[in-house]
């Protein structure tokens, strides 16, 4: 079975702080991705990645960095937390146009 | 830009029923579509995934229809059980040659009740 772990379930940070959410899976997926899941909004794209150091926008970008230096390992980074990224984080993988998996999610609270 | 619509939003129905959620989308250039089901506070976990080229694919008591030149996906829940109680999402996957993009419905809320 394929297995896709998030650094933490829970996460409160102070507004200005450097975040990092930690994504790994198991299945040498070449596709990982990161989403944001609010009420109303559905699940929004972030930022994906198809290969090793290589790494897309999606549709919500702005106050986000991603880093991928090794195959099964993504990294979101938001480099100084707002209040308006209080979010569901949601991170998943993927092998070509296969099913996309997903990890148990990071909740997120920016104080 | 893709855009998916479920309807419905929220539906409650009594165990042992047969029902139907409904996903739209707008762009047909689909590769495949893909739906989910949702526990609250919980990630993601796949239920099934039709290819462009299937009109159904099946596993156990759910059955997944796509009509790609309409833009309509359906899922039939045979014989719901209170276990089904979740929130169901619908995404087609963009047919644009890079790593599979998804756009995601805002799901439909079922609850099953005894």
């Amino acid at each position: 079975d394929v297995k896709v772990t998030q650094s933490s379930r829970y996460l409160v940070k102070r507004t200005g702080e450097k975040v990092f959410l930690e994504c790994v899976q198991d299945m040498d997926h070449e596709n990982m991705f990161w989403y944001r899941q609010d009420p109303g909004l559905g699940l929004r794209l972030i930022y994906f990645s198809y290969d090793v150091k290589m790494k897309e926008k999606g549709d919500i970008p702005e106050g986000y960095s991603v880093s991928r230096e090794k195959k099964e390992r993504f990294s979101l980074i938001l480099e100084s937390a707002s209040t308006n990224q209080t979010s569901m984080y949601l991170c998943a993988s993927s092998l070509d146009a296969d099913e996309q998996y997903f990890g148990p999610g990071t909740r997120l609270t920016v104080t | 830009k893709q855009e998916v619509t479920q309807i419905p939003a929220a539906l409650s129905v009594p165990e042992g029923e047969n029902l139907v959620l409904n996903c739209s989308f707008t762009d047909s250039a689909i590769y495949n579509l893909q739906w989910f089901r949702q526990d609250p506070g919980k990630g993601l976990t796949s239920l099934l995934l039709i290819q462009s080229s299937q009109r159904e694919q099946t596993s156990g008591r759910l059955n997944a229809s796509l009509d790609k030149s309409s833009g309509r996906s359906t899922l039939y829940i045979a014989a719901s059980q209170p276990g089904d109680s979740a929130t169901y999402l619908c995404a087609p996957r963009e047919e644009d040659g890079t790593a599979s993009k998804l756009t995601f419905g805002t799901g439909t809320r079922l609850q099953v009740t005894l």
